[in-house]
């Protein structure tokens, strides 16, 4: 089984600041099947990123992602206030698909 | 507009079977796998199981904390997909999501909650 480790496990940042979040991987994941999503208070989890760098469909274009092998990283360019919230990566490369234990984003 | 539903939560005892269901509208249903996610209060994203499409041959994979008690089945004809719970464990405790899946999961349903208790 594959763990992810997020770092770090909440990260003070004001609006307008940049935001870094990585995810760790235990082992390679396979065709860098690494997605990220967000969860906001309440609401169900929202795919972001795919394929490690690939934004989703209707994603804004400051959220960027990167990396490969075992190091990836969700990168926010100009922190947003919506944009706090708890991030999760997952790779999906290989069973049992798993998750990271998150990143929580808040305002400083 | 790719809509997803859960259904089927509730309370129920330890040792307990529940069913829960996902109906799926707005795509062709038959065509995408389906993830089950839970998230017990407070805590992170767990991921339960997927059943794959037809097209992969149908074929269904589990998390080792679930395999033998939780199984995942579709029947496309109706656009809807189960989770069958069984032998439940006061553990088993969250919400449980449903998932599109094509390899990433694109889209979830809001939920239902599972609570295991006497």
């Amino acid at each position: 089984e594959i763990v992810l480790t997020q770092s770090p496990g909440t990260l003070s940042l004001s609006p307008g600041e940049r935001a870094t979040l990585s995810c760790r991987a235990s082992q390679s994941v396979s065709s860098n099947y690494l997605a990220w999503y967000q969860q906001k208070p309440g609401q169900a989890p929202r795919l972001l990123i795919y394929g490690a760098s690939s934004r989703a469909t209707g994603i804004p274009d400051r959220f960027s992602g990167s990396g490969s092998g075992t190091d990836f990283t969700l990168t926010i360019s100009r922190l947003e206030p919506e944009d706090f919230a708890v991030y999760y990566c997952q790779q999906y490369g290989s069973s049992p698909r798993t998750f990271g234990q998150g990143t929580n984003l808040e305002i400083k | 507009e790719v809509q997803l539903v859960e259904s089927g939560g509730g309370l129920v005892q330890p040792g307990r079977s529940l069913r829960l269901s996902c109906t799926a509208s707005g795509f062709t249903f038959g065509d995408y796998s389906v993830t089950w996610v839970r998230q017990a209060p407070g805590k992170g994203l767990e991921w339960v199981g997927f059943i794959r499409s037809k097209t992969y041959g149908g074929t269904a994979e589990y998390a080792a904390s679930v395999k033998g008690r939780f199984t995942i089945s579709r029947d496309d004809s109706k656009s809807i997909a189960y989770l069958q719970l069984n032998s439940l464990r006061t553990e088993d405790t969250a919400v449980y999501y449903c998932t599109r899946t094509r390899l990433q999961l694109d889209y979830w349903g809001q939920g239902t909650l599972v609570t295991v208790s006497s």
